[in-house]
């Protein structure tokens, strides 16, 4: 089946660094991406979202990108901070069907 | 609000043993669905439900069973544990104006251990 995956399982940053965990979709009918932040211990927290019909979103120091070309997505965390450290996910959906998340990207940020 | 709220924390059965997780949502939320999240892998869906009386099957549904009663209330069975039961369970709800696939409210989870 089709599926989200992840580019990079880790990624370290050293404070105050800019941060890009990228995402690679499968399904050319999703319609709906979504990132969670998950930190140690607890559930998976929403970030951002965007739709297909969109290429770019900003929200406070996080940006998703969206490149339906090549099917892929990408979350960009500016001026990293420890508090930052966690697990991201990509999820997608395509019209109103249950979410599909990727494996993860672990981000380590580094004082 | 409480959210979304899940009992156990933490639980500990033998194999063949049956046992029941909790989920509930003080939001209203018509869609709630279950996830199990293993080692170095994303959240894989179990079961999910679009409203009271309604449930379906997700990616993962062997194994374990799931009821609507009520809006509030979706609870996760495990008929009889086997160790590759061994997870951390989330649950999630989100409002009917966002669909299935909108943002989704997790709870704090369950982490469950089968020997």
């Amino acid at each position: 089946g089709e599926s989200v995956g992840l580019h990079l399982p880790t990624l370290s940053v050293q404070e105050g660094d800019n941060s890009i965990i990228n995402c690679a979709y499968s399904n050319s009918a999703s319609d709906y991406f979504i990132w969670y932040k998950q930190e140690s211990g607890k559930g998976p927290q929403f970030i951002i979202d965007i739709r297909s019909n969109m290429d770019k979103r900003q929200g406070q120091r996080v940006t998703v990108l969206l490149n339906k070309t090549v099917k892929h997505l990408s979350l960009q965390i500016a001026a990293t901070q420890p508090g930052d450290s966690a697990v991201y996910f990509c999820a997608e959906t395509a019209g109103n069907t249950p979410l599909v998340f990727g494996k993860g990207t672990r981000l380590s940020v580094i004082a | 609000n409480a959210g979304v709220t899940q009992t156990p924390k933490f639980q500990v059965l033998k194999t063949g043993q049956s046992m029941t997780l909790q989920c509930a949502q003080d939001m209203n939320h018509e869609y709630m669905s279950w996830y199990r999240q293993d080692p170095g892998m994303g959240l894989r869906l179990i079961h999910y439900s679009v409203g009271a009386g309604i449930t379906d099957q997700g990616e993962v549904p062997n194994g374990y069973n799931v009821s609507r009663s009520t809006t509030e209330d979706f609870p996760l069975r495990l008929l009889s544990a086997a160790p590759s039961q061994t997870s951390v369970y989330f649950c999630a709800s989100s409002p009917r104006t966002g669909g299935l696939g909108e943002t989704q409210y997790f709870g704090p989870g369950t982490r469950l251990l089968v020997l």
